[in-house]
């Protein structure tokens, strides 16, 4: 068990939904890190929020959206879903912020499955 | 544009064997490199990580050999246990950007 907590665990939802996934960090942890994990893209580094704040962003798509709380735990919003969307989400957290070079703590992950 | 290639995609090992992952990557301002291992249904966790001015690190079973020039790095487990049986993941970072090789999928047959 990594600290790292996620919700929901599963999520089933039509095309053109709207979706939020909730993580919850370590303790002490002040970076959220999110992850998209498909068969044909493998992992893909979303965003990173520090703090409350956004510190890096990868590959994430403008119909995507993250933030972090006051007591640091992390909501990804998926909007305008598509098929292509289903994927196994996962967020992550570190002590540290930017840069990062410390151990990043995953959580088991939300599998999403758009129809 | 895949960041950073890996090989194989799948391996198959004997107990007792050692296991060889490969990846390589194009970008130098990558400047840490670490392995995931993930089982089926949990989330990756890291299992060693090494920064470019070491040319290798060792944690029990598990060796890191990173080539600078080559651009290249590599994970070996030594006396590989069915326990190992997982997907590995290799990584490389800038700090701020995080690029994941497409993961290989290790079988060690008692």
């Amino acid at each position: 068990d990594s600290g790292v907590t996620q919700t929901p665990k599963h999520l089933i939802t039509a095309t053109g939904q709207r979706v939020t996934l909730r993580c919850s960090p370590r303790s002490g942890d002040l970076s959220v890190y999110w992850y998209q994990q498909s068969l044909d893209q493998g992992l893909q580094f979303l965003i990173q929020y520090y703090n409350g704040e956004e510190r890096a962003k990868g590959n994430i798509l403008e119909r995507f959206s993250a933030q972090q709380f006051p007591d640091l735990h992390s909501e990804l919003n998926l909007s305008s879903l598509e098929l292509g969307d289903s994927a196994l989400y996962f967020c992550a957290s570190s002590v540290d912020g930017w840069p990062s070079y410390n151990e990043q703590f995953f959580g088991p992950g939300t599998r999403l499955t758009v129809l | 544009q895949q960041q950073v290639k890996q090989s194989p995609q799948s391996l198959i090992v004997q107990k007792g064997g050692i296991s060889i992952i490969n990846c390589a990557y194009e970008n130098t301002a990558f400047d840490y490199f670490p392995w995931y291992q993930q089982f089926p249904g949990k989330g990756p966790a890291l299992l060693i990580a090494i920064r470019p001015d070491v040319s290798e690190k060792k944690e029990g079973r598990f060796t890191i050999s990173f080539n600078k020039s080559a651009k290249q790095f590599s994970l070996h487990i030594m006396d590989s246990q069915p326990g190992d049986s997982a997907t590995y993941f290799c990584a490389a970072s800038t700090g701020n950007q995080f690029y994941f090789g497409t993961g290989t999928s290790l079988t060690v047959i008692p």
